[in-house]
């Protein structure tokens, strides 16, 4: 199993851009979830998606869309790049199951440079 | 207010010693749940231990424990007997009620292992 897999590991725009990062788990996991991590902090919730064709807003959406088609993909879109957008971004996914831990697994992380 | 709180930007210990990094929290639900994540200079997030509201003990990972003390809404990393990879990020993070796992992560505290 690969796990939890992001596309690409680093990508430098210029400000106005748009780009699409994929997620991608081989866990069958009902849960995904976008995270950006900017530096000297913890990591903080853009958006997430409770199942196929679901999608809610986290805590710092804006500027952010995204969509999961398939249960195993989870994109997030930036149609309009700016240097604020300039982080580190993380996915993750998890499963419920009754009585589980419910712990989330994390990509290796996008490198996002916007100049 | 913040709801996951690390008072520790850094911290410096002997090998082989113990060390306690400091979690506290803030929450009304009685259903929560509390992760602690290291990330390593490579940057991936590595889930280390999980504490949920209703556990009744304390839980344990090998080395890890989680010192769980809910009156005082605090959730300590205790690491025994530490090694130089232990060097890292460490992140507390929590999970408020059921369904989707949104985790709100504190700013996180850089552990170093001298030798």
């Amino acid at each position: 199993n690969a796990g939890v897999t992001q596309t690409p590991k680093f990508r430098v725009l210029k400000t106005g851009q748009s780009m699409t990062l994929l997620c991608a788990q081989d866990m069958n996991h009902e849960y995904m979830y976008w995270y950006r991590q900017d530096p000297g902090m913890g990591l903080r919730l853009i958006h997430y998606s409770v199942g196929e064709g679901t999608t809610a807003k986290g805590e710092v959406p804006d500027g952010y869309n995204v969509s999961r088609l398939k249960k195993q993909n989870f994109l997030l879109g930036l149609e309009s790049a700016a240097p604020s957008q300039t982080s580190v971004y993380f996915c993750a996914s998890s499963s419920w199951l009754a009585g589980s831990m419910e712990t989330q697994y994390f990509g290796p992380g996008t490198r996002l440079l916007v100049l | 207010a913040q709801k996951i709180t690390q008072t520790q930007p850094g911290m410096f210990v002997q090998e082989k010693e113990a060390v306690t990094l400091d979690c506290t929290y803030d929450t009304s639900d009685p259903s929560y749940g509390l992760f602690w994540y290291k990330q390593p200079s490579s940057g991936e997030m590595i889930f280390l231990i999980y504490q949920g509201s209703y556990d009744q003990q304390n839980a344990t990972e090998g080395r890890y424990s989680l010192n769980f003390q809910k009156a005082r809404k605090s959730a300590n990393l205790v690491i025994s007997a530490s090694q130089l990879g232990d060097s890292a990020m460490y992140f507390c993070a929590m999970r408020e009620g059921r369904g989707a796992q949104k985790l709100v992560f504190g700013q996180g505290t850089r552990l170093t292992i001298n030798p």
